[in-house]
């Protein structure tokens, strides 16, 4: 079965500086691979996803993420902290093998940018 | 075009009470998503719909969650016999075909069991 984990509950970056949120997976065959995020009061929206190809993959607003298969990782980074960047995100994996849709999210990471 | 959309936006009933929560998805995408977000929560999986297969309920808590999808389009979660533990917000996502589709949320139901 697959897996996701944010070892971090919170992260505060200062404005300008370069953030990373952190995301682990665990999945039997090849991983989809996902970022989301949710401002306050309004839904979750998409930022990126890895399917295949450059492990570097830049999402929308600035951010990256660098699928590292060797260390099961999807670490989420954005050079330049935004104030308007603090807002809660999820990683999510879907396993490419079991051939389902079924998603599974981590717990979540609340970033803090402060001016 | 329109996003997904759900029904009500809130909700509050008594402990006992069954609810209906709805979903409309995005025209056109196949597959529709249930997850359940509680306070301080990350997102659970609930089930999931993808065209005229068999829907992959293996998130469901209990056997009072139940959900079906009439016409492959419109989705209803039904809880019966609430708990004050099924407190939460109820999410519904929707994609297009193809597995490596992002999902595309609606704004939830938050559902209030007193």
């Amino acid at each position: 079965a697959q897996s996701v984990a944010q070892p971090e509950d919170q992260v505060n970056v200062a404005e300008g500086n370069p953030l990373t949120v952190k995301c682990t997976y665990s999945v039997s065959g090849n991983p989809y691979l996902f970022w989301y995020v949710q401002y306050p009061n309004r839904g979750l929206q998409f930022l990126l996803k890895y399917i295949t190809g450059d492990n570097l993959v830049k999402g929308s607003y600035g951010f990256e993420a660098e699928f590292n298969k060797s260390q099961t990782s999807f670490h989420l980074k954005k050079p330049s902290a935004l104030v308007s960047d603090s807002a809660l995100y999820f990683c999510a994996v879907r396993d490419l093998n079991t051939g389902g849709f079924k998603t599974i999210f981590g717990a979540g990471t609340r970033l803090f940018v402060k001016a | 075009g329109a996003g997904v959309s759900q029904s009500p936006s809130n909700k509050v009933t008594e402990k006992g009470k069954d609810v209906e929560l709805r979903c409309d998805p995005i025209s056109g995408h196949t597959a529709l998503y249930w997850y359940r977000q509680s306070l301080g929560q990350g997102l659970e999986f609930l089930i999931y719909f993808q065209g005229n297969s068999a829907p992959d309920k293996s998130g469901l808590p209990s056997d009072r969650f139940s959900a079906e999808r009439t016409g492959g389009s419109v989705s209803t979660l039904t809880i019966q016999r609430t708990q004050q533990e099924d407190s939460a917000v109820y999410l519904c996502a929707s994609s297009s075909p193809g597995g490596r589709d992002t999902q595309y949320f609606g704004p939830g139901t938050r559902l209030t069991v007193l």
